[in-house]
């Protein structure tokens, strides 16, 4: 299914490096989010955004910022991240009302050295 | 009571066998509801919404209890192929922002 990409779908840096992880969708939807996912824990809301304005920000630390130029892409820019944020990146994507489901792209696996 | 709320497992099955996941919520204006599978290291992928009683695809079946604001997944016939976390998903509306909160998983190991 190529409804969501993300790229790259692994990247390792180091804690002083600057990266961007990107996902594009391309079912029409209005809606985009970043989860973060650990190793066995669950996921993590991060940023949301609808219709490209950022209605929720979960308490990310400032060294994630999210940017979307437009409604089908979404972008995660990195910096100085901490070994912690070692974890599985998820974009997903989804057609407003709430009551939509979200379709999720196949995630940016990420090591912190 | 937890937003979502599903027992972590893991359940472990025979071929062949039935197995049933509940999952309760807190917020009793939600509305639609979502199960998810999730394979180890993949993303989440949707595999039945809820929007009324109850919903069935083949093998499996979602049901919706409102009144004591759980829903269950059943699983029949179980296949090695169905060994995957479960994913239970409720609608939060919370004013300026609505999402989704996804419970943390039951984990289901259906053995040969």
């Amino acid at each position: 299914e190529t409804g969501v990409t993300q790229t790259p779908r692994h990247l390792v840096m180091g804690m002083t490096n600057k990266k961007s992880l990107k996902c594009e969708q391309h079912l029409g939807h209005n809606a985009m989010y970043w989860y973060k996912q650990s190793a066995k824990k669950p996921l993590e809301l991060m940023f949301v955004y609808n219709f490209k304005e950022q209605t929720e920000n979960n308490s990310v630390p400032s060294r994630f910022s999210p940017e979307c130029p437009n409604s089908s892409h979404l972008f995660l820019h990195l910096h100085t991240l901490q070994p912690e944020d070692s974890a599985l990146y998820l974009c997903a994507s989804s057609q407003e009302p709430v009551n939509q489901p979200q379709h999720f792209g196949d995630g940016t696996r990420l090591s912190i050295l | 009571r937890k937003e979502v709320e599903q027992d972590p497992g893991p359940f472990n099955v025979p071929e062949g066998a039935t197995v049933a996941f509940n999952c309760t919520y807190s917020n009793s204006a939600s509305q639609s509801f979502f199960w998810y599978r999730q394979d180890c290291r993949k993303e989440p992928k949707l595999l039945m919404s809820v929007y009324s009683s109850g919903n069935e695809d083949g093998r499996f079946t979602a049901q919706l209890n409102r009144a004591s604001q759980y829903i269950s997944l059943l699983i029949r016939d179980s296949k090695l192929s169905d060994s995957a976390t479960y994913l239970c998903v409720v609608p939060f509306y919370g004013g300026a922002t609505n999402k989704l909160i996804f419970g943390t998983g039951t984990l289901l190991a259906v053995q040969p």
